[in-house]
């Protein structure tokens, strides 16, 4: 079984500032997919960005981009410019190729920004 | 419809009374997931359909969670006899399919609040 981890409760950036949030996890598989999901305090949960395994370069959303480091197993996320609306709950998130198991979430970051 | 929805947003059930979790997921799309989200912690997968059927159900805690989508749109997550460890978010999720080498986005609903007393 997969399982990610999220060894950051909770960080917080000064707005405008860059911030990264960690996730490792752990797989015997070779082929997946990575998300982010953000979850504002109204809880509906929206996807970031995604990364297919296969791919080597990295994942860019305007200011939201990773750093997959697939022999490391890592997928940390990196928020540029940060702003009040980045504040919320920021969950890892990993798939199966074959995808009939559903996502496998860490227990989340929570980021603060600081205005 | 414009998004996934959940109803009730919001239910507290005496210990022991049966529960009914409605999902309306986005329409067309085949796949329907269903999480529950206990405080604190990330979503944890209960089960999947596509269409009608239930593929896999590996995630339900215990029998008395039981899960259908009989026209292959709606879903209903019931739990039955409720204990105080079922209090957790609800969350439900749907995608375009969920076929080998198809990243499809998984789309959620704003999730169900059950709080059992």
């Amino acid at each position: 079984a997969q399982t990610v981890t999220q060894s950051q409760p909770e960080m917080s950036v000064q707005e405008a500032e860059t911030v990264t949030l960690s996730c490792t996890y752990d797989t015997s598989e070779s082929d997946y997919y990575l998300f982010w999901y953000k979850q504002p305090p109204s809880r509906q949960m929206i996807l970031v960005i995604r990364q297919e395994a296969y791919k080597q370069q990295n994942a860019t959303e305007n200011r939201f981009s990773v750093n997959f480091q697939k022999a490391a197993k890592s997928f940390s996320l990196k928020i540029s410019d940060s702003q009040l609306g980045d504040a919320a709950m920021y969950f890892c998130a990993y798939r199966s190729e074959g995808g009939a198991d559903g996502l496998t979430f860490g227990k989340g970051t929570h980021l603060i920004i600081q205005p | 419809g414009a998004g996934v929805s959940q109803s009730p947003r919001y239910k507290v059930a005496k210990r022991g009374q049966d529960v009914a979790l409605r999902c309306d997921p986005i329409s067309g799309h085949v796949s329907l997931f269903w999480y529950q989200q206990a405080l604190g912690q990330g979503p944890e997968f209960l089960t999947y359909f596509q269409n009608e059927a239930q593929l896999d159900k590996s995630g339900l805690p215990s029998d008395r969670f039981f899960a259908e989508r009989p026209e292959g749109s709606v879903s209903t997550l019931k739990i039955q006899r409720t204990q105080q460890e079922d209090s957790a978010v609800y969350l439900c999720a749907s995608s375009l399919g969920i076929l080998a080498g198809a990243p499809y986005e998984q789309y959620f609903g704003p999730g169900t609040r059950l709080t059992v007393t």
